[in-house]
Order: C-alpha cells, then structure tokens, then sequence
C-alpha cells in the first residue's frame, strides 16, 4: 500500500516561489513515477508534470515550463514540486499522484493535498 | 495537447437513477483514457482505466466505455455516496484532464 504524504499549507507573496514536499511510504520513490497535479479553489484538476518512466525524464506541462522544478530525493523517499514567479492564479491546493505498472499509469495513488495562497 | 470535453456539466439524479456521463477528446486517444471520483475535501479517486476497467476495489455498479474520441462513464443505480465530481483523464498524448461533471442530488 502507498501511501504519500505532503508539506503543511503556504502562504506566498506574488513573484515568490514555494516548494512542496510528498513523503512516500509503503514503496520506494524509484518503484515509481511521480506527478503533480494541482486544483485551483472551486476548479477542476490540471496536471503539471512528472517523471516519465519510458525515457527516464520528468515531462512538464507547457503551461508551467520554465516556472516549475521537481526533483526527487531517493534517500528520504521524497519527491518535490517547486513552483517560482508565483501569481494570484497559482492559489490551489496542489497533489502528488503516483502512477505504477500496476495501475496501468494512471494515478492511483494521491497525496491529501497542499494548498498554496498566493496573496500580498 | 489533447483536450477533453465533459457533457453535462451537471447532472441531476435521484439515487436509484442511471447516470450517464460523457467526455470527448480532440483527437484520438484509443483507449487510453480513466475516469475519476472526487468529493468535496479529498484527492481524486480512479475509478475506471483503459476506458473499460474498473480499479481495484471499484464497485461493479460503475463501468466505462469508448475509444478513440468518445468514451462513457455509466453509474447503473446511484447510491447515496457516488455523488460527486466525475473527471475524466487521457494518456494518450500528455496528460490532460477534463472539466469535470458535476453529479448531484435532485
């Protein structure tokens, strides 16, 4: 059983950048592949990125190319999202989704979510 | 990028009642399309994948159909915990979500 484990709630100020955290448990980080996938207050859900396991590389969206970092630390099973040049439109709560081989690659298992306020 | 549409928007249905809900794709995804659950407060839940598989512990009450653009999701008698939002999801290119159909209590 996985399970994923975020970072508490941010409150940012427009142009700062934030960094979320998911914990992974049950598995090990390299069993998997690992996505974000965020959700704008009352919207719907919009991925962002991940690791794409057929070529070893993490994939981003193009909205989001060039703002946004994830990274992994293998040694804590720790998977991060960094978001920069944060704006109001970027206030969402934010999940970490796995996909596996056994899920056929689709998101099986979700993080409960970290909501990000971006205000001044 | 692979766009969704989702139709209706909202669905408004008695329990009991048969829930049909919709998503398109802008260009051919084969099967490679999922459906998923979300309540008020809680992460998304898969329910279907490869358009016609039910998940791990899904009930057989949900099942799913379709391929290349058109694909259905169909709920044979509602119970009081399967309203919700019902989002549809595409690997066939990027990743990429519908809008969401909203399925609520009439």
């Amino acid at each position: 059983q996985v399970q994923l484990v975020q970072s508490g709630a941010e409150v940012k100020k427009p142009g700062a950048s934030v960094k979320v955290s998911c914990k992974v448990s049950g598995y090990t980080l390299t069993e998997l592949s690992m996505h974000w996938v965020r959700q704008a207050p009352g919207k719907g859900l919009e991925w962002m990125g991940g690791f794409d396991p057929e070529d070893g590389e993490t994939i981003y969206a193009q909205k989001f190319q060039g703002r946004v970092t994830m990274t992994e630390d293998t040694s804590t099973d720790t998977a991060y999202m960094e978001l920069s040049s944060l704006r109001s439109e970027d206030t969402a709560v934010y999940y970490c989704a796995t996909l596996r081989p056994l899920s056929h690659y689709y998101f099986d298992y979700w993080g409960q979510g970290t909501l990000v306020t971006v205000s001044s | 990028e692979i766009v969704l549409t989702q139709s209706p928007a909202t669905l408004s249905l008695s329990p009991g009642e048969r829930a049909t809900l919709s998503c398109r794709a802008s260009q051919s995804v084969s099967s490679y399309l999922a459906w998923y659950q979300q309540k008020p407060g809680q992460a998304p839940r898969l329910l279907i994948y490869d358009a016609s598989n039910r998940a791990t512990g899904i009930p057989a009450r949900f099942s799913g159909s379709g391929s290349g653009t058109d694909f259905t999701l169909t709920i044979s008698s509602l119970e009081p915990e399967d309203f919700a939002v019902y989002y549809c999801q595409q690997r066939g290119g990027l990743f990429t979500f519908g809008p969401g159909t909203k399925v609520d209590i009439k």
